[in-house]
């Protein structure tokens, strides 16, 4: 069965750069969740979007910004990088009723060095 | 906000039946119990969830206490594979195209011992 797709799966970026993360939702889904997951730490929610629009936001910094396109994929952008967002991103999907809970991707890990 | 209380980890024997607790006593009425694991550095595994009666799929079973206050996952035989995080979570049921974020805390790392 088709799984949620993110890319790409490993990313090395400097200080101050800017990065975009993808996710390409299970067909038919219509809403994404982006994570941040630092070392150590567990998944913390970062925002959401349905049917392209957002629904809920978490703690995502002002620096990163994202959005759903028309196909229901979603882009997670992050400007000026700091050392602390180095991280594992996940992004997951779902439709509703979504009350069957949520499908993750395997994950972008961002290094920021 | 994470509303639930896990130990933080636990061992248990191959073959043998794992047994997770986990303390809710502020869940709501509307609110489900939600079972995820995280194999390491892999994305969060659904697992099962429910809201008042028992629950068993093909994966692990769930007991939730009749006050509905605490819940238990159990992996019947615990294979080596299960050796992961497991996160238990609340949230409130079909509350529209909001709200339906899960909030991962603190959840047990299970490790299971060949």
């Amino acid at each position: 069965a088709a799984g949620v797709i993110q890319s790409p799966r490993h990313l090395i970026k400097e200080k101050r750069e800017t990065a975009t993360l993808k996710c390409y939702p299970i067909p038919r889904h219509d809403t994404v969740y982006w994570y941040q997951q630092g070392p150590g730490q567990d998944p913390q929610f970062l925002i959401s979007f349905y049917e392209k629009m957002q629904s809920d936001k978490g703690s995502i910094p002002d620096r990163f910004s994202a959005q759903q396109f028309s196909d229901y994929h979603s882009e997670l952008n992050m400007s000026s990088l700091e050392l602390g967002d180095s991280a594992l991103y996940f992004c997951a999907s779902s439709a509703p009723p979504d009350n069957y809970g949520y499908t993750f991707g395997s994950g972008t890990r961002l290094t920021v060095v | 906000d994470a509303k639930t209380t896990q130990p933080p980890s636990m061992d248990c024997a191959e073959g043998r039946a794992a047994n997770l607790p986990c303390n809710h006593s502020t869940i709501s009425g509307n609110e489900y119990v939600y079972w995820y694991r995280q194999i390491h550095s892999q994305g969060p595994q659904y697992i099962i969830h429910g809201l008042k009666n028992n629950e068993t799929n093909e994966m692990a079973s769930l007991i939730i206490t009749e006050d509905r206050k605490s819940s238990t996952l159990i992996l019947p035989h615990a294979t080596l594979r299960d050796t992961a995080v497991y996160y238990c979570i609340v949230r409130p049921f079909g509350v529209g195209n909001t709200g339906n974020q899960f909030y991962f805390g603190t959840g047990t790392s299970l490790t299971v011992i060949p």
